[in-house]
């Protein structure tokens, strides 16, 4: 069964604390995404990624950053957690060819203190 | 700015009954319209996607109808059941690169 796995379901930080959160998916797939997950505005993303050490900017980049350093792995960076950053991430992976859905990890529910 | 807007919030239904959860979008270059699924505890799963097409898909007790002049699509789900108590995200991308998401609506089927 093909999976994108996200390292953890809940994560509780301090505010001002670096954290990062990871996915890894295992079907070979050339497109990773970062998504948060917010009552009421839906998914809106984050950053995502057409391949290997490259990233682009998604609609609310501000305050995170990513890596990618190998094709099956993408971290989600929060330079420094703030309690406007408490929310529900889910990470998604897509292949390259034009228009095939997403597939979703479990998400990991942040909650910054 | 929401690219795709979604109606409506919230949705109840009894068993046996037909969800309609309609969605809109903005830019004409969207030519994929998928939606998604997500139970509690869960990432959303791809249900069902139109392309544009084509002005209908079913799949099993799943339909969108897909309104090119309009910018419309809508999901119906008939004979509503229990289980398909969910929440459902319409989205609309190009290329798989810009998938945008509605704000999603969360559907409860009462037995």
């Amino acid at each position: 069964d093909v999976k994108v796995t996200q390292s953890s379901r809940y994560l509780v930080k301090r505010t001002g604390e670096k954290v990062f959160l990871e996915c890894v998916q295992d079907m070979d797939h050339e497109n990773m995404f970062w998504y948060r997950q917010d009552p009421g505005l839906g998914l809106r993303l984050i950053y995502f990624s057409y391949d290997v050490k490259m990233k682009e900017k998604g609609d609310i980049p501000e305050g995170y950053s990513v890596s990618r350093e190998k094709k099956e792995r993408f971290s989600l960076i929060l330079e420094s957690a703030s309690t406007n950053q408490t929310s529900m991430y889910l990470c998604a992976s897509s292949r390259e060819v034009a228009n095939y859905g997403y597939t979703f990890g479990s998400g990991t529910r942040l909650t910054v203190v | 700015q929401q690219q795709v807007k979604q109606s409506p919030q919230s949705l109840i239904v009894q068993k046996g009954g037909i969800s309609i959860i309609n969605c809109a979008y903005e830019n004409t270059a969207f030519d994929y319209f998928p939606w998604y699924q997500q139970f509690p505890g869960k990432g959303p799963a791809l249900l069902i996607a139109i392309r544009p097409d084509v002005s209908e898909k079913k799949e099993g007790r799943f339909t969108i109808s897909f309104n090119k002049s309009a910018k419309q699509f809508s999901l119906h789900i008939m004979d509503s059941q229990p289980g398909d108590s969910a929440t459902y995200f319409c989205a609309a991308s190009m290329r798989s690169n810009d998938m945008r998401f509605g704000a999603g609506t969360r559907l409860t089927v009462k037995p």
